[in-house]
């Protein structure tokens, strides 16, 4: 079982406003980081997954990093919206391993 | 589109009663999962199947038992249930260990 850490817990921002968080997970033995996102009352959305260190992905105004070698990935957020708002997890898993570790989340509130 | 479905989407059950939850998806997906979300913990991966057929233990199998006898189907098992299985169920399946998980619409288990 990993330990995957996600920072900050919560965070609150204003419309417009650019955000990024953190997910941190074990170096050693890396298969796979994978970003969702997760509306209230929804369930859980495929955004990226990643694979190679260094790795850049894109979304629309959503975009995140690899860092594979001291083991962690920034999810970024540029002019965030309202519809924005949700919890945002990623989850990591082992080579060898067939299970993801899903962190505890990043509660994003977008304020109009 | 359907995706993974699950059923049902509620269900209050007596301590010591049994239940089997069910997922189906139609995505031929080879691999399906199932977690349970509990509050201030991340999705816990309870069993998950690598192809029909095949079952295997996830972080927190016990009180679990899982079923792959068609390849589109994942059944979740509580044989006794407990109070402490009291929870929030997501199946979710994907095309391989590096491919998104397609997540359902959750399982809402109340157990008295």
């Amino acid at each position: 079982i990993l330990n995957v850490e996600q920072s900050p817990q919560s965070l609150h921002v204003q419309e417009g406003d650019s955000t990024n968080f953190t997910c941190s997970f074990p170096s050693s033995n890396f298969y796979a980081l994978h970003w969702y996102r997760w509306e209230t009352a929804k369930s859980p959305e495929a955004l990226f997954v990643m694979t190679l260190n260094g790795d850049e992905k894109k979304k629309g105004r959503i975009s995140a990093t690899l860092n594979t070698k001291e083991g962690y990935s920034y999810l970024y957020i540029k002019g965030s919206q309202p519809e924005d708002s949700a919890t945002y997890l990623c989850a990591s898993s082992g080579a060898g391993s067939y299970q993801l570790t899903f962190g505890k989340g990043t509660k994003l509130s977008v304020i109009p | 589109n359907a995706g993974v479905t699950q059923t049902p989407k509620f269900r209050v059950l007596k301590t010591g009663q049994s239940m089997t939850l069910l997922c189906a998806q139609d995505m031929n997906h080879e691999y399906m999962y199932w977690y349970r979300q509990d509050p201030g913990m991340g999705l816990r991966l309870i069993h998950y199947s690598v192809g029909e057929g095949t079952t295997a233990k996830g972080e927190v199998p016990d009180g679990y038992n899982v079923s792959r006898l068609k390849k589109q189907n994942f059944l979740l098992g509580l044989e006794s249930a407990a109070p402490s299985q009291t929870s929030v169920y997501f199946c979710a399946s994907s095309q391989g260990a590096r491919q998104p998980q397609h997540f359902g619409d959750g399982t809402r288990l109340s157990i008295l």
